[in-house]
């Protein structure tokens, strides 16, 4: 089954304590993006990925970092996160030919107290 | 970057067709127009993609003026199913270089009996 698998779905952290959300795909897609939806303000996109070892900044790059040394995986990493990091976050992927289909994950809920 | 913009809401009965229009006055050439549905705690799922005048598949249909400053999703005969979160997404994808593709606030229909 074609599918975008985000882990943990939820995490309860702590300021300041590193973590990882990992983001991976079965479709062979070039094109993988982060985003986090917080009431009010949409879906703002964090960073995205063009292909191994391309990224770029999205709109809200701050705090966060990313790395995609696979195809198929392209995890979010928040160094030292912050009360204001807590907020719901989807990774997306697509083929590099745009379809104009953004397949979604399910979504990771992220808690920092 | 086009920018989207929405109503904030809404509502309808069932059985009525229901039209959200989005504008997006800084559309490039190489622009698509993407309408996705969110459910609450879901990532956002594809329903249609257009360039120009009208598309229609088995659930919506998209219709772009000549100028494609705008685009209205006409969902026909919406059930209480249809209670979602519209988002209208304008950009040329992965293509060209890279694109941050950027979604608006989206429109929360509801569908009431």
């Amino acid at each position: 089954e074609a599918q975008v698998t985000q882990n943990p779905r939820y995490l309860i952290t702590v300021t300041g304590k590193k973590l990882t959300v990992t983001c991976s795909q079965n479709m062979n897609h070039e094109y993988m993006s982060w985003y986090r939806q917080d009431p009010g303000l949409g879906l703002r996109q964090i960073y995205y990925s063009m292909n191994v070892e391309v990224t770029d900044k999205g709109d809200v790059p701050e705090g966060y970092k990313v790395s995609r040394k696979e195809k198929r995986n392209f995890p979010l990493i928040l160094e030292s996160p912050s009360p204001n990091q807590t907020s719901l976050y989807f990774c997306a992927s697509s083929l590099l030919e745009y379809t104009g289909e953004l397949f979604f994950g399910e979504g990771s809920r992220l808690t920092v107290l | 970057l086009a920018k989207t913009t929405q109503p904030i809401s809404m509502d309808s009965y069932e059985g009525q067709e229901v039209n959200i229009t989005c504008s997006h006055n800084n559309i490039a050439t190489n622009d698509y127009i993407t309408w996705y549905q969110q459910f609450p705690s879901q990532g956002p799922r594809f329903i249609i993609q257009g360039y120009k005048t009208k598309v229609t598949n088995e659930v919506a249909s998209l219709f772009i003026p000549a100028d494609r400053k705008s685009s209205t999703l006409s969902l026909p005969r919406v059930s209480l199913s249809d209670t979602a979160v519209y988002y209208c997404l304008v950009g040329d994808g992965v293509t060209g270089g890279g694109n941050k593709l950027t979604f608006g606030t989206g429109t929360q229909l509801k569908v009431e009996l």
